[in-house]
């Protein structure tokens, strides 16, 4: 079945410790996304790519780190910069930036 | 300024009645294009409906419509209806063309609770 993976569901960090978040679709999809979401709010965009090997910042991108190298997956870093790292976490795919966009099961971090 | 407002941060609804969830947005952009996502308590984000700024027609989806107002800039999602399963946090979000690229601006939600 076509969809977007991303793994752990959970995951635990000390403070401190960077910590890569997995994202995978096989949707074909050129766009991909990363957001936040903390509790009781809506998501935030922190980055997104439209082809391999690019990508760009979103509204909050300090302390977080991406790379795309190849059209199936986009995992995101969490780096010991980020002042508040936990929260949940989703990535999403679409067609191109003007379509809806698909979103995979999510991962919770917390930060120890 | 809030860019995507849902002002109800609680519904609830008996089974089987129709319930209307708000949500007003505020763009200067004439292309724009709004969206409703379902929040389970698993997490994943699943879209349910699509409004385009140059739609004649209100979408719908089976049992989500969406009552677009262009002039109020509202972008209501209506379920008819209900079922249990509906219970869950609905987004609505805005596409945009803001620095540089398209991107979505979501709402803080509103969560919905199906009575039976």
């Amino acid at each position: 079945d076509g969809g977007i993976t991303q793994s752990p569901k959970y995951l635990f960090r000390k403070e401190g410790q960077n910590v890569t978040l997995s994202c995978e679709q096989n949707l074909n999809h050129d766009a991909m996304y990363w957001y936040r979401q903390d509790p009781g709010q809506g998501l935030r965009l922190i980055y997104y790519s439209q082809i391999v090997n690019d990508f760009q910042k979103g509204d909050i991108a300090e302390g977080y780190s991406v790379s795309r190298e190849k059209k199936e997956s986009f995992p995101l870093t969490v780096t010991s910069a980020q002042k508040n790292p936990t929260a949940f976490y989703l990535c999403a795919s679409s067609s191109s930036l003007y379509n809806e966009q698909f979103f995979g099961p999510g991962t919770r971090l917390t930060v120890l | 300024a809030q860019k995507i407002t849902q002002t109800q941060p609680g519904m609830f609804v008996q089974e089987k009645e129709a319930v209307t969830l708000d949500c007003t947005y505020d763009t200067s952009d004439p292309s724009y294009g709004l969206f409703w996502y379902k929040q389970p308590s698993s997490g994943e984000m699943i879209f349910l409906i699509y409004q385009g700024s140059y739609d004649q027609q209100n979408a719908t989806e089976g049992r989500y419509s969406l009552n677009f107002q262009k002039a109020r800039k509202s972008a209501n999602l209506v379920i008819s209806a209900s079922q249990l399963g509906d219970s869950a946090m609905y987004f609505c979000a805005m596409r945009e063309f803001s620095g540089g690229y398209n991107k979505l601006i979501f709402g803080a939600g509103t969560r919905l609770a199906v009575h039976p």
